[in-house]
């Protein structure tokens, strides 16, 4: 069963501009979590979406959104990107009863200069 | 009342020596608690979990005591391995509407052959 991918892996932006990360699950685990991770913050929970429908979100500025497609497929959106938004972000998928056991992606990782 | 708190923050341990990770929280809603394993270029994967309801879980090498009066639980690695290397991050979850895992600070564990 393939893993949770992510793409791109790697990218360059400048600041003000906008990027959109992409996410496809694991087979049959309808719940997409996004989570940001960086040295000084750790892991911080972004957004969790099931059933195209964002169900949670973490303590983020609304620059920071996301969708679910019919799919389960998932995209984040950071718009006008500062500095301190360079970090890796991680997708994780979940079967819907057990939202603790998360399937991580190897992530995006974002530079803003 | 959401933080957990880990430590060490890094720890260097002999090849067949144990290897104790700590974590405290201070959220009683906190219902789940996993223990995840990341390699670098890598995102966190599942290494154990527990429920509040038992006081150890054990698998192979790796152990995780739960102390629910103290509000504690900690990762044993038995038999440490340089392979073992990586860092260790702590996990809670639960509460209402709380599917989101809440994130230690992570231990970078070193073992030396």
């Amino acid at each position: 069963k393939a893993g949770v991918t992510q793409t791109p892996r790697y990218l360059i932006k400048t600041r003000g501009q906008q990027v959109t990360l992409s996410c496809s699950p694991i087979s049959g685990h309808r719940s997409v979590s996004w989570y940001q991770q960086t040295p000084g913050q750790g892991l911080q929970f972004l957004f969790e979406y099931f059933s195209e429908t964002q169900r949670n979100k973490g303590n983020f500025p609304g620059r920071f959104s996301g969708r679910q497609f019919s799919n389960s497929r998932s995209e984040m959106n950071v718009s006008t990107l500062e500095l301190g938004d360079s970090a890796l972000y991680l997708c994780a998928s979940s079967l819907l009863q057990s939202p603790g056991e998360l399937f991580f992606g190897e992530g995006s990782r974002l530079t803003v200069l | 009342q959401q933080q957990v708190k880990q430590s060490p923050q890094s720890l260097i341990v002999q090849k067949g020596g144990i290897s104790i990770i700590n974590c405290a929280y201070e959220n009683t809603a906190f219902d789940y608690f996993p223990w995840y394993q990341q390699f670098p270029g890598k995102g966190p994967a599942l290494l154990i979990a527990i429920r509040p309801d038992v006081s150890e879980k054990k698998e192979g090498r790796f152990t995780i005591s739960f102390n629910k009066s103290a509000k504690q639980f900690s990762l044993h690695i038995m038999d440490s391995q340089p392979g073992d290397s990586a860092t260790y991050f702590c996990a809670a979850q639960g509460g209402t509407g709380r599917r989101a895992l809440t994130f230690g600070s992570g231990t970078r564990l070193q073992v030396q052959p």
